[in-house]
């Protein structure tokens, strides 16, 4: 079956640290990959998100690459700020007639003043 | 704006009681979901839609039921053969067409609390 596997948080940084967040996948066929974050008591809103091997998404000073020989998908930022934290889930999609979504567990990210 | 919406943001339910939460998208969108997430899990696949009058079961639909009588409306109901309700629940929509548009855009999310 298909399966995200995200590294266990939470995760706390000082502003301006450098995030890495991990995300492998497993997958039956050529996935679409996304990050999507999570603010506090809210729905998830689409971070960025790669549909093909050496693609790199990028928004808000996150990026992506979707590596096929690994089977990863780290997001990555060079300079966090408080407003970055938040629930950040990895999720995978894969070209059917239903392209549902599989998601990660989901990494808390806090990040201090 | 475009944008889905789910209402009431705060639901309460009572001991064998059902009760429907509402999703509503504007965007066009022909698919349509329904998560369930529980503190610090990922989110689960209800049940999903990708036209109208058409829905499947997705991987937790025991103790829930949908329906799909409008492109822009996805409603959930929770029954009382739900034994476990206390949850967040996210509603989403894409595209769906082909080639196909896999994004899925999120509502805000309805939480669901037992009395």
């Amino acid at each position: 079956g298909n399966s995200v596997t995200q590294m266990e948080g939470p995760v706390t940084l000082s502003e301006e640290a450098f995030l890495t967040i991990n995300c492998t996948y497993t997958a039956t066929g050529y996935p679409s990959l996304f990050w999507y974050v999570q603010y506090p008591g809210e729905g998830l809103q689409l971070l960025l998100k790669a549909t093909k091997a050496d693609d790199k998404g990028s928004n808000k000073g996150f990026e992506a690459t979707y590596r096929k020989e690994t089977t990863s998908f780290h997001l990555e930022k060079g300079s966090v700020q408080v407003s970055d934290s938040a629930v950040y889930f990895c999720a995978l999609t894969l070209s059917g007639s239903a392209r549902q979504l599989t998601f990660g567990s989901g990494t808390q990210l806090t990040v201090l003043p | 704006d475009g944008g889905i919406t789910q209402s009431p943001k705060y639901l309460f339910r009572k001991e064998g009681q059902n009760v429907t939460l509402s999703c509503e998208q504007n965007l066009n969108h022909d698919a349509m979901y329904w998560y369930r997430q529980d503190p610090g899990q990922g989110l689960r696949l209800i049940y999903y839609s990708q036209i109208v009058n058409d829905f499947q079961k997705g991987d937790i639909a025991e103790g829930y039921s949908v329906s799909r009588e409008k492109k822009e409306s996805f409603p959930l109901t929770v029954t009382s053969a739900q034994k476990n309700p206390t949850a967040f629940y996210l509603c989403a929509s894409s595209m769906g067409q082909a080639p196909y548009q896999e994004t899925q855009y999120f509502g805000p999310g309805t939480r669901l609390l037992v009395l």
